[in-house]
């Protein structure tokens, strides 16, 4: 995880509202990775980011947005949480390509009521 | 769209044992890795085969890649408890491309 920070780490929040996950990293990564991971389901990606204000949708987007203002910086957005987005997140990072090794945060378990 | 598939779903052997896993993927892929999940962790990355390469070895890992079967298999010999957790295959989609694809992954037991 060295290099990889989320927060928050736990959140449980209400259907509804709105919620932003963070990603941070010491890494100069270009790449940065949203996924989610459900029992069943394995990893399922989100969205992810090639560069500075580049990103692009994965398998699994609808419901959430993105946004990368700065290299280290990666926010998840929730603009109104449901009952299905109940998930553990992972956010990860790759240096030279995407089909390259990618390394993983902590994860951001988030309870949707 | 699932890329990868682990077999077995579950694996518990005795410490001490060989642990064998295997990954089946649909397309031509340029890269496949293997990743391992403790409980309540995030992923680590474990060891990268590329397309051209058919074993790759990581102290007490050795994967295999047969890209005629598109196939490929973990093996982690001597097993220790510390290697309880859940392994997943992840793979290119085989066109230059930014991301990868997981399976769902095996969880591997070791029995004391």
């Amino acid at each position: 995880d060295a290099g990889i920070t989320q927060s928050p780490r736990h959140k449980v929040t209400e259907t509804g509202t709105p919620v932003t996950l963070r990603c941070h990293q010491t890494e100069n990564h270009r790449y940065m990775y949203w996924y989610r991971q459900d029992p069943g389901h394995g990893l399922r990606l989100i969205h992810y980011s090639y560069g500075v204000k580049d990103t692009d949708k994965g398998e699994v987007s609808d419901g959430y947005s993105v946004s990368r203002s700065k290299t280290e910086d990666f926010l998840l957005t929730l603009e109104s949480a449901t009952s299905s987005q109940t998930s553990v997140y992972f956010c990860a990072i790759s240096g030279s390509s995407g089909e390259e090794t990618q390394y993983f945060g902590p994860g951001t378990r988030l309870l949707v009521l | 769209s699932q890329q990868g598939e682990e077999d077995p779903q579950a694996l518990s052997i005795q410490e001490g044992e060989n642990a064998t896993m295997n990954c089946s993927y649909k397309t031509s892929i340029n890269n496949l890795q293997w990743y391992r999940q403790n409980s309540g962790r995030g992923l680590v990355h474990l060891i990268l085969i590329r397309s051209n390469e058919r074993e790759k070895h990581s102290g007490r890992l050795r994967v295999t890649l047969d890209t005629s079967k598109k196939s490929s298999s973990l093996l982690i010999t001597a097993s220790r408890a510390a290697d309880t957790a859940s392994y997943f295959c992840a793979t290119d989609l085989g066109e230059r491309d930014d991301k990868i694809i997981f399976g769902k992954g095996t969880r591997l037991h070791i029995l004391p």
